[in-house]
């Protein structure tokens, strides 16, 4: 079965400089979640999507964006990076089907993508 | 919002049972399990929805008391594969479409 594509699995920059992830949630679901995960941290959420609108917004820093395209894919865009964004970033999607808050829907993560900040 | 999970940590021989707890101070609509191996992503283990409901998965089970914001997940006859990472994820009653997770229980199990 498809799973959840991040891309790329590790990334290694240099303070005050720019990173992209990629995210490419299971085929038909409306729903993409982003998480970081500092070294022995729990997942902190970061920013949702359902249906190519942000949903819901979590601790996610100024300096940090993201979007959801017509492809359902999202990125996470981080700018001016400081050594405390190096983490393990998650992209997670679950299907919704319009019908509200996805109460009863799992989340099904990708592999994560390994920041590195120098 | 994040909810709290007790114990931090557990040690169990293989055989044993254990439970872990995940509190909110909020009003809670539903409750996920999710265990993580180190370095991998979380794997979900289950839902709970409605107040008072139990769930099973294999020899893992859970409860989720609505009224007091609390579920439980209970580990029996626990096995090596068990080992890992456990984070409760909860979703509020305010209908956002977030879900926040727990602060973890690193559960390990020795032969």
């Amino acid at each position: 079965a498809a799973g959840v594509i991040q891309s790329p699995r590790h990334l290694i920059k240099e303070k005050r400089e720019t990173a992209t992830l990629k995210c490419y949630p299971i085929p038909r679901h409306d729903t993409v979640y982003w998480y970081q995960q500092g070294p022995g941290q729990d997942p902190q959420f970061l920013i949702s999507f359902y249906e190519k609108m942000q949903s819901d917004k979590g601790s996610i820093p100024d300096r940090f964006s993201a979007q959801q395209f017509s492809d359902y894919h999202s990125e996470l865009n981080m700018s001016s990076l400081e050594l405390g964004d190096s983490a393990l970033y998650f992209c997670a999607s679950s299907h919704l089907g319009g019908q509200g808050p996805s109460y009863n829907s799992p989340l099904h993560f990708g592999n994560g993508t390994r920041l590195t900040v120098t | 919002q994040q909810p709290v999970q007790s114990p931090q940590a557990v040690i169990l021989r293989e055989g044993e049972d254990a439970v872990i707890n995940c509190s909110s101070s909020k009003a809670l609509y539903s409750v996920h399990w999710y265990r993580q191996k180190h370095g991998e992503a979380p794997v979900f283990l289950m839902i709970l929805l409605k107040g008072g409901e139990q769930k099973g998965h294999e020899k893992i089970s859970a409860s989720f008391n609505e009224k007091k914001q609390q579920s439980s997940l209970y580990l029996t006859a626990s096995q090596l594969s068990y080992s890992g990472t456990y984070f409760c994820g909860t979703r509020d009653q305010t209908g956002a479409n977030n879900l926040f997770f727990g602060t973890g229980t690193r559960l390990t199990v020795i032969p």
